[in-house]
């Protein structure tokens, strides 16, 4: 079947730009995560959903990054004011249970490596 | 500041030589997960381990966690330039309330013919 889609795969975006990154999720997965990976480094945590409930933010680098998920399917990450070092791929994965435990898989998606010049 | 640190960050080898990386913290776990990643791609899960002092097979890569649940390693027997890639280990801190999985910093392997 069908994995994690995201798209665009590559976003260039001029420094104080908006950008907006979507997450198509395998279909029937209930939890949503994005990760921001930055170059050469492990992917770090930025925000998690439970179907349409933003359960936790914590990893949100500042107030400019939102994330949005109405219908409990598609998500979307969306950055304001693009600064260089937002340059990073952007990860979003999914798990059918609404609360993955400690051994379950978390299906990433091919990222959208976000330029910012 | 990573919570899992690994080690090395880069390999560089010969096909058929031996290799172990290693993905260490200060912090207990309740259980540790290796992924693979190739350019381009996110993330594949290899293995999960979950009991101190648990091995685990794969083919030519073995998998370990430490009997304190704060460490655990990778070893590939006999690589093969197909397991070039990034290797990441990740976790759930026991005291971590959420879902997310927290990442060490990775191990870029480099398996040349």
């Amino acid at each position: 079947g069908a994995g994690v889609s995201q798209s665009p795969r590559y976003k260039v975006a001029k420094r104080g730009q908006d950008v907006a990154l979507r997450c198509d999720p395998i279909s029937g997965h209930v939890s949503l995560f994005w990760y921001q990976q930055a170059l050469g480094q492990g992917p770090e945590f930025l925000t998690y959903f439970q179907n349409e409930a933003q359960l936790d933010k914590s990893g949100l680098p500042s107030d400019r990054f939102f994330a949005e998920r109405p219908e409990g399917s598609v998500s979307t990450l969306k950055i304001q004011r693009t600064q260089q070092e937002d340059s990073a791929v952007y990860l979003c994965a999914s798990h059918t249970r609404l609360a993955p435990t400690s051994t379950d898989t978390q299906y990433f998606g091919p990222g959208t490596r976000l330029t910012v010049l | 500041t990573q919570l899992l640190e690994q080690s090395p960050q880069f390999l560089s080898i010969q096909e058929g030589e031996n290799l172990t990386v290693y993905c260490n913290s200060s912090s207990v776990f309740s259980s540790l997960q290796w992924y693979r990643q190739e350019p381009g791609e996110g993330p594949v899960l290899l293995v999960t381990v979950v009991t101190g002092g648990e091995v685990k097979k794969l083919k030519r890569l073995t998998f370990q966690f430490g009997d304190a649940r704060k460490d655990s390693s990778l070893h590939i027997t006999a690589a093969q330039t197909g397991d070039t890639g990034l290797y990441l280990c990740a976790g759930r801190p026991n005291n971590n309330a959420g879902n997310m999985l927290t990442f060490g910093g990775g191990t870029r392997l480099m398996v040349k013919p």
